[in-house]
């Protein structure tokens, strides 16, 4: 168990609607990074927060958002959903910002009909 | 843009074979990391190297980063079913923690 907890597991939604995926971070990491696993793109990095704050951008279209809280939970935003949408997010956390070992939740998944 | 290529893609052998994969680069990587996925799970770090021309062991797994930092191999000796899974090195540039993950290595064990 690495500690980072991801809900929901599983969502399938359709084509043009908005979900939002939820990522609680180990106890005491302040950074969260936010990935894409599909099958012809690999792992995807899209965004990361560091205490709150937008620390690196990645391949992360406009049409998703996320955000970090006081409570250094992260949630990751996908609006105006495309089939091309569907895969796998996963959440990871490190303690610091810089050369620390990224932990991984176990993702969610996403589908789009 | 995808910097990291791992080779092979697939990899199936049987229990006790000896295996070697790949991980290359046209960048200079500050550090690389590799981690193991398995179905249904996230990935989960293995080992990191950091200087050119390491070499760390961890059990049957023997990790190498090249001498000029752009590729790197994980060497797997008399492998085990429970050694299957998606292997992926991941490399660091410059400062911050962001990683760059390679194309992946699905390997299959069976006995």
């Amino acid at each position: 168990d690495s500690g980072v907890t991801q809900t929901p597991k599983h969502l399938i939604t359709a084509t043009g609607q908005r979900v939002t995926l939820r990522c609680s971070p180990r106890s005491g990491d302040l950074s969260v990074y936010w990935y894409q696993q599909s099958l012809d793109q690999g792992l995807q990095f899209l965004i990361q927060y560091y205490n709150g704050e937008e620390r690196a951008k990645g391949n992360i279209l406009e049409r998703f958002s996320a955000q970090q809280f006081p409570d250094l939970h992260s949630e990751l935003n996908l609006s105006s959903l495309e089939l091309g949408d569907s895969a796998l997010y996963f959440c990871a956390s490190s303690v610091v910002d810089n050369n620390s070992p990224l932990h991984f939740g176990n993702g969610t998944r996403l589908t789009v009909t | 843009t995808q910097l990291l290529e791992q080779s092979p893609q697939f990899l199936s052998i049987q229990e006790g074979e000896n295996l070697t994969v790949y991980c290359n680069s046209s960048s200079v990587f500050s550090s690389l990391q590799w981690y193991r996925q398995e179905p249904g799970e996230g990935p989960v770090l293995l080992v990191t190297v950091v200087t050119g021309g390491e070499v760390k062991k961890l059990k049957r797994l023997t990790f190498q980063f090249g001498d000029a930092r752009k590729d790197s191999s994980l060497h797997i000796t008399a492998a085990q079913p429970g050694d299957t899974g998606l292997y992926l090195c991941a490399g660091r540039t410059g400062g911050g923690n962001k990683l760059t993950f390679g194309t992946g290595t699905q390997l299959k064990v069976e006995l």
